[in-house]
């Protein structure tokens, strides 16, 4: 099973809203990773969790809080977000978090602020 | 500092007809280059990587690269094109996953 879930698919939010993204993997991964992909844009790497340990946090606003409660969920609490961070939110994992093996991407969610 | 360029925004192929998709890196060492795949609505899946040896590295669903480092290019080949193969190429450099840096994308569109 190569498979990486995320939920939900789609998320609409208002500025003043809490609300979480959910990523799971059971491949045994011991890398997770968040990425933020604009419309017509690359992904941008956000969040490296290694080990369940966050290992790379790409200067990202303190509105975007990850959380790694096990080896195999990866989740992103959003709060007080704006417009400009609506986006297609990506989870991705691979064997290590150092390496270059192979990183297996989520669907998405696609998140709207408004 | 490393980047990658794609020349090409958007290439429009008749099925059956060959593809190349472009990439262009800059980076200090020796890069290890990447080509995903992202379909309307997924996630990205990895088609090939290259980080030695053999520089035309063969991948999946009959994509192909070839790295040549006199021109700093990476570039996707793929001898016939299905209608399947629509979508969105992003060619990407890095040493490890923690610091890969993505291109802007291909959109590759399909004619009947």
């Amino acid at each position: 099973d190569t498979e990486v879930t995320q939920t939900p698919k789609h998320l609409v939010m208002g500025m003043t809203n809490k609300k979480s993204l959910k990523c799971e993997q059971h491949m045994g991964h011991r890398a997770m990773y968040w990425y933020k992909q604009k419309a017509k844009k690359p992904p941008e790497l956000m969040f490296v969790y290694s080990y369940e340990k966050l290992s790379i946090n790409e200067s990202v606003p303190s509105r975007f809080s990850p959380e790694c409660p096990n080896s195999s969920l990866l989740n992103l609490h959003l709060h007080a977000l704006q417009p400009e961070d609506s986006a297609l939110y990506l989870c991705a994992s691979s064997q290590e978090g150092t390496g270059t093996d192979t990183q297996y991407f989520g669907p998405g969610t696609r998140l709207t602020v408004l | 500092a490393q980047s990658v360029t794609q020349p090409d925004i958007h290439i429009t192929v008749s099925e059956g007809a060959s593809l190349e998709l472009r990439c262009n890196y800059s980076y200090g060492a020796t890069p290890y280059l990447f080509w995903y795949v992202q379909s309307p609505g997924q996630g990205l899946q990895l088609l090939l990587k290259y980080f030695s040896g053999d520089t035309l590295v063969q991948g999946i669903k009959g994509f192909e690269a070839e790295f040549k480092r006199s021109q700093s290019s990476f570039n996707l080949r793929k001898p016939s094109v299905h209608w399947s193969d629509a979508a969105e190429y992003f060619c990407a450099v890095g040493r490890n996953n923690n610091d890969m840096r993505f291109g802007a994308g291909t959109r590759l569109t399909v004619k009947p």
